[in-house]
């Protein structure tokens, strides 16, 4: 079957780098996406990657293993408004996406 | 980027009454769209998947008959929820693929839906 598992939830602190994991089982794969979402609000786009390797946008890094069907979210320089479900979505042969849980990151001061 | 559309953001209605759900692409053609649901506390769950001039794909455990999908333009597409009970109030999202970023979902700001 397809699944997607990452954290439930985790705390970090103001200012300091968090590592988000994702692990994927999907049939076929055609990327990967990251999404953040706040609470009562649509979830906004952060990263697709579907090349092994990480890409780099500002505070937020991606890395996709393909191999391990493995994924990293990184965020460096919490800030409080980065408290938010951070989702994690496979794409599938049929251009599906899968959905993870979502991890409910919680920083605190 | 790439900007969808949705409203209304919050409706109330009492139970037994039909509402819509609108979703435009504002500056691209969408070939794709999709509805999402998401419960409290829960992730977000497909609906249905839509191409521009077919029916919509509908997912296991979802009624299309209740849940009535129209995707008649590349820039628009409705989700009209039939004869509403309080079961179906829920956080309801759409999002719409297409343009030059084919690969990437943008999606619109959702729709609160609560059935009295």
């Amino acid at each position: 079957g397809q699944n997607i598992d990452q954290p439930t939830e985790m705390t970090a602190t103001e200012g300091a780098i968090v590592q988000i994991n994702c692990t994927y089982q999907t049939s076929g794969f055609n990327g990967l996406f990251w999404y953040q979402q706040h609470a009562g609000e649509a979830p906004t786009f952060l990263s697709y990657n579907v090349l092994d390797g990480l890409e780099e946008k500002g505070r937020f890094s991606s890395f996709l293993s393909r191999s391990k069907g493995y994924s990293y979210l990184l965020l460096k320089e919490l800030q409080m408004k980065d408290s938010a479900s951070y989702l994690c979505a496979a794409l599938d042969s049929n251009y599906q996406l899968i959905w993870g849980a979502g991890t409910k990151l919680i920083i605190k001061p | 980027g790439a900007v969808v559309s949705q409203h209304p953001s919050r409706v109330i209605c009492k139970s037994g009454t039909s509402v819509k759900i609108e979703c435009r692409s504002l500056d691209f053609q969408a070939t794709t769209m999709f509805w999402y649901r998401q419960f409290p506390k829960q992730s977000l769950m497909l609906m249905a998947t839509s191409n521009e001039g077919s029916k919509a794909t509908y997912e296991q455990g979802v009624e299309k008959d209740k849940f009535l999908i129209n995707h008649a333009s590349l820039t628009l597409s409705t989700l009209t929820v039939t004869s509403a009970h309080p079961e179906d109030s829920s956080f309801y999202i759409c999002s719409a693929r297409g343009g030059q970023e084919n690969e990437k979902l943008f999606f619109g700001s959702g729709t609160q839906l609560s059935v009295l």
